[in-house]
C-alpha cells in the first residue's frame, strides 16, 4: 500500500499558485520524499525531492513539515500545461532492498483553469 | 542526454499470444523498473533488474518476466495473454541506489489485448 494520502482532485487558476498537500504520516527519518506528475497517457515526469529540508528547482518548490508528516508541492504560477495527476511517494533510502520499487497512490488530479 | 527509450509504443494482440516489449536506460543507468498501468488499478511495480539480476518482484503471476542484458537494457515478456493485460507498460531507469536517486520514465508502450 502507499503510504502517502493526497486529495483526489484540485483546481487551480491559471497563474496562480498551486499548493498540492501530501500526508505521510508513518515515513522514517531516513525516507525521501518524491512528486512525479503524469500527464495523460505519458510517462510520469520527476518534478521533486527532499529528505528534511525545503527544496525548490525550477519546476517547484517542495516544503516538508518539521516532524516529516506531511509535505506541500508548490507550483509558483501554474499554467494549462501544468494539468495532471500529481504524486506524492515516499522513497525507501540507499541500501534497502527495495531502491528500484515506487508504490503510486492515486495521486491528486490537478485542473488548471484558465 | 537521451532519455529512456520504449519500443513498440503500440501494440496490439489477441489473448494467448505473447509480446515482448523493450526499454533502453538512460545512458549509465544500471536499474531498470517496470510498472503496469489499469485504470482501475493505477500504477503498479512489476520487477526491477539491476545489473542483470532481478532485484525485486511485484505481485504479479509467473506470465509475467522480464531481462536485463550487459548494457542494461531491459525486456519484458507476457506470455499466454489474457484481456485484462491491456495496460500502460511503463519502464523507468536509475541508478540503482534508493534514496535521492531519481527514476525517470519512459513513455511507455500502450498494449491492447483482443
Amino acid at each position: 500500500d502507499a503510504k502517502t494520502t493526497q486529495p483526489p482532485s484540485m483546481d487551480c487558476a491559471e497563474g496562480r499558485a498551486a499548493n498540492l498537500p501530501c500526508n505521510h504520516s508513518t515515513i522514517s527519518g531516513n525516507e525521501y520524499v518524491y512528486w512525479y506528475r503524469q500527464i495523460h497517457s505519458q510517462g510520469p515526469q520527476y518534478i521533486i525531492h527532499g529528505l528534511k529540508n525545503n527544496e525548490t528547482n525550477e519546476m517547484a518548490s517542495l516544503i516538508i513539515t518539521e516532524d516529516r508528516k506531511s509535505s506541500t508541492l508548490i507550483l509558483p504560477h501554474a499554467t494549462l500545461r501544468d494539468t495532471a495527476v500529481y504524486y506524492c511517494i515516499v522513497r525507501v533510502p540507499h541500501g534497502s532492498s527495495n531502491t528500484g520499487k515506487l508504490i503510486f497512490g492515486q495521486g491528486t488530479t490537478l485542473q488548471v483553469k484558465p | 542526454k537521451a532519455g529512456v527509450t520504449q519500443t513498440p509504443r503500440y501494440l496490439i494482440k489477441t489473448r494467448g499470444q505473447q509480446v515482448t516489449l523493450s526499454c533502453s536506460p538512460i545512458s549509465g543507468h544500471r536499474s531498470v523498473s517496470w510498472y503496469q498501468q489499469t485504470p482501475g488499478q493505477g500504477l503498479q511495480f512489476l520487477f526491477e533488474y539491476f545489473s542483470e539480476t532481478q532485484r525485486n518482484k511485484g505481485n504479479f503471476p509467473g506470465r509475467f518476466s522480464g531481462r536485463q542484458f550487459s548494457n542494461s537494457r531491459s525486456e519484458m515478456n507476457v506470455s499466454t495473454l489474457e484481456l485484462g493485460d491491456s495496460a500502460l507498460y511503463l519502464c523507468a531507469s536509475s541508478l540503482g541506489r534508493g534514496g535521492d536517486d531519481e527514476q525517470f520514465f519512459g513513455p511507455g508502450t500502450r498494449l491492447t489485448v483482443l
